[in-house]
């Protein structure tokens, strides 16, 4: 059973912080790893993708991933209250595959 | 704006009832993926198809059932509704084996059932 794993939260950090969410997985054959964003009563939206181990940066956010260790991670450097969503981690294992999902690190960003 | 539409956004429904939620896909696109969210779960995989025949399903019961057309927009009929059905239903459209660069989704079906 392949399986992704996420810290429920919510994980709360003041305005201006840096926000880290974490995941991890159970297929070590996994090939691609996601961080969707989901508003409340809204659907997820991709914001990061990351295929090899390092870091990958995009505007605020920042991919890590360790696949050694089975580990990816998001930091949200300069959180914003418009960061506030639940943060979902999938992982895919190749390429006709379906994307399995973790359950979702809810994030509250306080002004 | 990921070029999905799925309609009805919400619906309710009472236990035994039957639902059909549609999908259109985005142009071009000839692979449509469900998954339903539960509250305070992630996405699970219900089935894809690709050019009009299903291609995968996850672990769901066969009341589940799914039809692709030949313009590749989708639905997705579930039978005999149960209350833990109550879910949001996601479909994806995509190109075949683009879940290697994540998927689209849609706005939802937001599914009640009493």
């Amino acid at each position: 059973q392949k399986e992704v794993e996420q810290n429920s939260g919510p994980l709360s950090v003041p305005e201006g912080a840096i926000a880290s969410l974490n995941c991890t997985y159970s297929d070590r054959g996994s090939q691609s790893f996601f961080w969707y964003r989901q508003y409340s009563g809204k659907s997820p939206e991709l914001i990061m993708s990351i295929y090899s181990n390092g870091d990958k940066e995009d505007g605020r956010f920042t991919a890590q991933l360790n696949k050694a260790s089975q580990y990816v991670s998001l930091l949200i450097r300069d959180s914003q209250p418009s960061d506030s969503a639940t943060y979902l981690c999938a992982v895919n294992a190749r390429g006709n595959t379906p994307l399995v999902f973790g359950k979702g690190t809810r994030l509250s960003v306080i002004a | 704006e990921t070029g999905v539409t799925q309609s009805p956004t919400h619906l309710i429904k009472t236990r035994g009832q039957q639902v059909t939620l549609r999908c259109s896909s985005q142009s071009g696109h000839n692979t449509v993926s469900w998954y339903q969210q539960a509250l305070g779960q992630g996405p699970q995989f219900i089935f894809q198809y690709y050019r009009e025949e299903e291609n995968g399903r996850g672990n769901f019961p066969p009341r589940f059932s799914g039809l692709q057309f030949p313009n590749y927009s989708s639905e997705l009929n579930v039978n005999a509704l149960e209350l833990d059905d109550s879910a949001l239903y996601l479909c994806a459209s995509s190109l075949r084996l683009a879940e290697a660069s994540g998927l689209f989704f849609g706005e939802g079906s937001r599914l009640t059932v009493l």
